[in-house]
């Protein structure tokens, strides 16, 4: 079984421009999690979706966004671009809310 | 704020020796805590977890221990080989709110 992939896997982009993050979950799971990850701060949870719903959301600004579609796939935005949004974005899907959480290799954001 | 705390930021310890990783929550309702394990460029992957009806769990060379009193955990490695070096996150969550709430790693240098 294929794992979950992210797309692209590094990104640069400058400050105020808006950057749309791919993740494609492992076949069958419904629900698609995003992370920032950050030194010093660890992986910050951003939001999670489960049948294209928003389940839970984390503590960050509505710049950042996100969508799940039909097939589990998911998308996140981010819009206006600041420097200290340069991080590792992390998707991880799991078949379940309940369920363990397999983590991508991450896109990897430079805002310049 | 830092509902889970990994206070060391590195490790470093000698192949064949315990290592010994530890995780803080300040969060009372945390009832399920993860270790995953993170190599540069990749994903984090699920180590262990344990459930906060038990105080140890074991797999192989890694084991987990929780005082809930203390709202302490911690993993040990033993021996620790070369292939452990990796960044190590402590995860935590609570039933209804499958949301995980990471600490910020402990990177782990195994020396030959």
């Amino acid at each position: 079984k294929a794992g979950v992939t992210q797309t692209p896997r590094y990104l640069i982009k400058t400050r105020g421009q808006q950057v749309t993050l791919s993740c494609s979950p492992i076949s069958g799971h419904r629900s698609v999690s995003w992370y920032q990850q950050t030194p010093g701060q660890g992986l910050q949870f951003l939001f999670e979706y489960f049948s294209e719903t928003q389940r839970n959301k984390g503590n960050f600004p509505g710049r950042f966004s996100g969508r799940q579609f039909s097939n589990s796939r998911s998308e996140m935005n981010v819009s206006t671009l600041e420097l200290g949004d340069s991080a590792l974005y992390l998707c991880a899907s799991r078949l379940t809310l309940a369920g363990g959480q397999y983590f991508g290799p991450g896109t990897r954001l430079t805002v310049t | 704020d830092q509902q889970v705390k990994q206070n060391s930021p590195s490790l470093s310890v000698q192949e064949g020796r315990i290592s010994i990783l530890n995780c803080d929550y300040t969060n009372s309702m945390f009832d399920y805590f993860l270790w995953y394990k993170k190599y540069p460029a990749e994903g984090p992957t699920f180590l262990i977890s344990i459930s906060s009806i038990k105080d140890k769990n074991e797999d192989g060379r890694f084991t987990v221990f929780l005082n809930k009193s203390a709202k302490h955990l911690s993993l040990h490695i033993v021996p620790s080989q070369p292939g452990d070096s990796a960044v190590y996150f402590c995860a935590a969550s609570e039933t209804n709110d499958y949301k995980l709430s990471f600490g910020a790693g402990t990177t782990v240098t195994v020396r030959a």
